[in-house]
């Protein structure tokens, strides 16, 4: 059973970077899925953020790529997010997900870590 | 990128039925395969209940049934319990391997 877990510092100061990790169990990161972040503010709606595959493909939301970055550690079997120049807008419940994808198809993420909340002020 | 429109609740007693609509405003669910629709209950992570438009994960319960028309997809769920009352999102591909997430429906078992 694949298990993921969240971890990072439940504060960020605006206009500085937000970084979390999700450390990844029960199989290799190396396989068959796209690993992403998804993030909720409270009292609102899920919104994508973006999937990385371990050979270094990534996509990334629109509205949120220019301020993104997703990697890949297969030595610690981790992925990272980073999110810059954040403000309080950016002030939510990070998840990381799993999503399978098998000959060109992707299914969508049925593997959730808790999820960690982030606050944004100074 | 498009959006998915879902009501803000719906409602309905124990034993009843309840549909949850979700409404793009691309082609996003143009593709039958590509929408799927998950539970939250507070506190929690997202639960996957249904995927490529009517399939259910193992464990789900049959109660729970997807299906479309056109640029709408819908979720029912049948003979309402308790433990149904959550908040249900929809999911789709929005193109170019980027993904979009309805804006929820908060299910109230009366």
């Amino acid at each position: 059973q694949l298990q993921l877990q969240e971890s990072g510092p439940g504060l960020a100061r605006p206009s500085e970077t937000l970084s979390l990790t999700c450390s990844v169990s029960g199989d290799s990161i190396s396989s068959n899925y796209f690993w992403g972040w998804i993030r909720q503010p409270p009292g609102k709606g899920l919104e994508w953020i973006g999937n990385i595959h371990y050979s270094g493909s990534s996509y990334y939301s629109p509205s949120l790529k220019s301020r993104v970055t997703l990697s890949v550690d297969t030595s610690k079997n981790q992925f990272s997010l980073t999110l810059s120049s954040v403000t309080a807008a950016d002030t939510a419940v990070y998840y990381c997900a799993a999503t399978y994808c098998n000959a060109g198809y992707c299914f969508p993420p049925e593997y959730w870590g808790q999820g960690t909340l982030v606050t944004v002020s100074s | 990128q498009s959006a998915l429109t879902q009501p803000d609740s719906v409602s309905g007693s124990p034993g009843q039925s309840v549909t949850i609509s979700c409404t793009a405003t691309t082609s996003d669910v143009g593709t039958y395969k590509s929408v799927s629709w998950y539970q939250q209950h507070p506190g929690k992570a997202p639960k996957l209940v249904i995927y490529e438009g009517s399939r259910r994960p193992s464990g789900v319960s049959g109660r729970f049934f997807g299906s479309k028309s056109g640029y709408t997809a819908s979720l029912t769920i049948s003979e309402l319990q308790a433990d149904d009352e959550a908040v249900y999102f929809c999911y789709s591909n929005a193109g170019r391997n980027t993904y979009v997430f309805g804006t929820g429906t908060k299910v109230t078992v009366l």
